[in-house]
């Protein structure tokens, strides 16, 4: 199972909106609504922050939202704050009931 | 207040085996599916497998099959994974990390441990 693939690096100035991608097949993203997506800043261990494609768990900021086309999901930050800085995973189901981590992208606020 | 507490360090010389431990507290281990994810150093974090709260089954990501085992201790709360014929490419942060859902893996890990650090160095 190959990692799904994430841009290596996202950037933008505070307030403005970026989009991560995530991109699969139709074995794991494209064919099922567990796709997450992930927040980890160094050292820590990484936190939920999107679950079942654009679910928020409670406590996360609704400036986070989720959502998926085809084989390709997608994190949106919204209103970009320098706490937002941090790397982020997406994770999907795949077919075989297993579990695969995308590449990682590092987000950086201008 | 749900909480997963995991073992500490870990020096392993290539060749030999490592059993890290994950205990939860706040609720059981019975009722969620938990999963080990590990991160090498400077790099990406990577899902090795789960145990399933009511049967105890496993489910593995290929890459360890054969060399990683995933098992549970009601009693006690806790699941361990073991690695065996440890490689230096091995060495990673090994994370716990409970399922949110109920009786079901939906891949969305709500609680994780603090991480585990194994070093393979000879």
């Amino acid at each position: 199972q190959s990692a799904l693939t994430q841009p290596a690096s996202v950037s933008g100035s505070p307030g403005q909106s970026i989009t991560i991608s995530c991109t699969g097949t139709s074995s794991d993203v494209g064919g099922y609504n567990y796709v997450s997506w992930y927040q980890q800043v160094p050292g820590k261990a990484p936190r939920l922050m999107i679950y079942e494609v654009g679910n928020r768990p409670s406590g996360v900021s609704n400036r986070f939202s989720g959502s998926k086309s085809g084989n390709t999901a997608s994190l949106t930050i919204s209103g970009l704050q320098a706490e937002d800085e941090a790397d982020y995973y997406c994770c999907s189901y795949t077919a075989n009931n297993r579990g695969v981590f995308g590449t990682g992208t590092k987000v950086t606020v201008l | 207040q749900e909480q997963l507490v995991q073992s500490g360090a870990e020096v392993k010389q290539p060749g030999a085996s490592v059993k890290v431990s994950c205990t939860a507290s706040g609720y059981t281990i019975a009722n969620y599916y938990v999963h080990w994810i590990r991160q090498a150093p400077g790099q990406g974090v990577e899902w090795m497998g789960w145990i399933s709260p009511n049967s105890g089954g496993t489910s593995y990501a290929q890459k360890f099959q054969g060399r990683v085992t995933v098992t549970r201790d009601t009693s006690i709360n806790t699941v361990y994974m073991d690695l065996n014929r440890l490689r230096s490419d091995d060495t990673a942060v090994y994370y716990c990390a409970r399922d949110h859902i109920t009786f079901w893996s939906g891949y969305s890990f709500d609680y994780w441990g603090q991480g585990t650090l194994v070093t393979v160095s000879s």
